[in-house]
């Protein structure tokens, strides 16, 4: 069993909308959470972190964290055509410092 | 700061040969990571070092393969002999304490 899961996509959202990545993960030791932006032929960029229960938000970007339920998101709010990328969902265990990446969920907002 | 440093960016080699990737870290980050990416697989991590040591290198697909840390601020991903299945994004990420992973621009390898 895949330890990080996304839904592949892809997931089309009108420009000015809101878009909304989800995220499960398999592990009850994982602690730390991250979502990754990757453009195209670009390499990852970390875009959000979270650690706790409940919401973070970073200008447009807000990630959330279930703990219960090992389920994390990440929403876009008023979505521009250069949110256009694959989001990457990642997790982190307790026990050690090994980052583990999910498949990714690629977004295109429509103008 | 500089970023993570990779070399080369692309690299074409012939099967049977050996292929080396270079990594510097970001200075003063304490953990360092080898992924690869292909489209079938997606990001798998490889290997990890803590403080120069590697910690786990579970991922690493076969014997083929092996990473050295020989100091704070230099890496290598070996492959000998390369395989055409090889072919992939190799990445190379830093990262402090726990914090996030910040990731080097990559290396394209293709073994023809």
């Amino acid at each position: 069993q895949k330890e990080v899961e996304q839904n592949s996509g892809p997931l089309s959202v009108p420009e000015g909308a809101i878009a909304s990545l989800n995220c499960t993960y398999s592990d009850r030791g994982s602690q730390s959470f991250f979502w990754y932006r990757q453009y195209s032929g670009k390499s990852p960029e970390l875009i959000m972190s979270i650690y706790s229960n409940g919401d973070k938000e970073d200008g447009r970007f807000t990630a959330q964290l279930n703990k219960a339920s090992q389920y994390v998101s990440l929403l876009i709010r008023d979505s521009q055509p250069s949110d256009s990328a694959t989001y990457l969902c990642a997790a982190s265990y307790s026990s050690a410092s090994k980052i583990i990446f999910g498949s990714g969920t690629r977004l295109s907002i429509r103008p | 700061d500089a970023g993570v440093i990779q070399s080369p960016r692309h690299e074409v080699t012939e099967m049977g040969q050996e292929v080396t990737l270079r990594c510097k870290p970001i200075s003063g980050h304490d953990y360092l990571f080898w992924y690869r990416q292909t489209m079938m697989r997606g990001l798998e991590l490889l290997i990890y070092f803590n403080n120069n040591v590697p910690i786990d290198d579970s991922g690493m697909p076969e014997d083929r393969f092996s990473a050295k840390m020989p100091n704070a601020s230099f890496s290598t991903l070996k492959i000998q002999p390369s395989e055409p299945r090889d072919s992939a994004v190799y990445f190379c990420a830093s990262s402090l304490q726990k914090g996030g992973a910040t990731f080097g621009s990559g290396t394209r390898l293709t073994v023809v």
